[in-house]
C-alpha cells in the first residue's frame, strides 16, 4: 500500500533563516506531487505541483521554491523565511493518470512557526 | 483566476441535527471532490463527483453535483460528534485542485 511521509512534524524558525521540508511517497511510482500551505483556520493554498522528476509548476509567487530530485521525493525550500511563511504545510500525492485529477492523499503535515 | 467558495464558514449544530455545506465555483468544473479535515489533522478524501446532477451517498452523508457543474453540496443527516471537522470541496482540472474555503463544523453533544 502507498504511504506518504513528511518531516519534521513541527518546526520553529527565526525570520531570515533557511527552510527545507521533505516529503517522500512509498508504494507507487511516478506520482503527481503537491505542496499546500494552510494558514490557521483557513483553506488550502496550492503552492507547487510536479508531474515528474525536475518538473515543477509554481502557483503563487513567493520566497519559496520546490524541487523533485527523485521520483518520490518532493522538497520545499526557502533561503530566508518571512513571518508570513508560518502555517501548516501539507504534501500530497495523486496517481498520474491521463493528466486528469484523481484522489489526493495527504501527508501528516509540518507546522511551521516563524518568529 | 478560478475561485471556489464555500458557505457557511462555520456551523455549530446540536448532535442529531442536520448539516449542509455549499460549494460554488466561478467556472465550470471537470469534477469535484470532497475532503474532511479533523482538528489538528490532514485532509482525507471522501468522494468524487463527475457527472452533472450526480448524487452519491455514504451512510449519513449525501453529496450532490449541480446540473451546471458549478456548485455542489454536502449534507449530513443526524450529525454525530465524530462529524466534527472542516469540510472542503475541491474543483479539479488538469493536474490541479482548487480547494474551497472550507466549512468548519462543530457538533455540540
Amino acid at each position: 500500500s502507498q504511504t506518504i511521509h513528511q518531516w519534521p512534524a513541527t518546526l520553529v524558525q527565526p525570520v531570515g533563516s533557511p527552510l527545507s521540508l521533505e516529503c517522500t511517497v512509498e508504494g507507487t511510482s511516478n506520482p503527481n506531487l503537491y505542496w499546500y500551505r494552510q494558514a490557521a483556520g483557513r483553506g488550502l493554498q496550492l503552492l507547487f505541483y510536479s508531474v515528474g522528476i525536475g518538473q515543477i509548476s509554481s502557483e503563487v509567487p513567493q520566497n519559496l521554491s520546490a524541487s523533485r530530485p527523485q521520483d518520490r521525493q518532493f522538497i520545499l525550500s526557502s533561503k530566508k523565511l518571512l513571518l508570513s511563511d508560518s502555517g501548516f504545510y501539507l504534501c500530497a500525492w495523486s496517481p498520474s493518470l491521463t493528466g486528469y485529477t484523481d484522489t489526493q492523499y495527504f501527508g501528516p503535515g509540518t507546522r511551521l512557526t516563524v518568529l | 483566476g478560478q475561485q471556489v467558495m464555500q458557505i457557511p464558514q462555520y456551523q455549530h449544530v446540536q448532535e442529531g441535527e442536520d448539516f449542509t455545506t455549499y460549494c460554488n465555483s466561478s467556472t465550470t468544473l471537470s469534477n469535484i471532490q470532497w475532503y474532511k479535515q479533523r482538528p489538528g489533522g490532514h485532509p482525507v478524501f471522501l468522494i468524487q463527483l463527475v457527472k452533472s446532477g450526480e448524487v452519491k451517498k455514504q451512510k449519513r452523508l449525501t453529496f450532490q453535483f449541480g446540473e451546471a457543474k458549478k456548485n455542489s453540496s454536502l449534507h449530513i443527516t443526524a450529525t454525530q460528534t465524530t462529524d466534527v471537522g472542516t469540510y472542503f470541496c475541491a474543483g479539479t482540472g488538469t493536474y490541479k485542485y482548487i480547494f474551497g474555503t472550507g466549512t468548519r463544523l462543530k457538533v455540540l453533544a
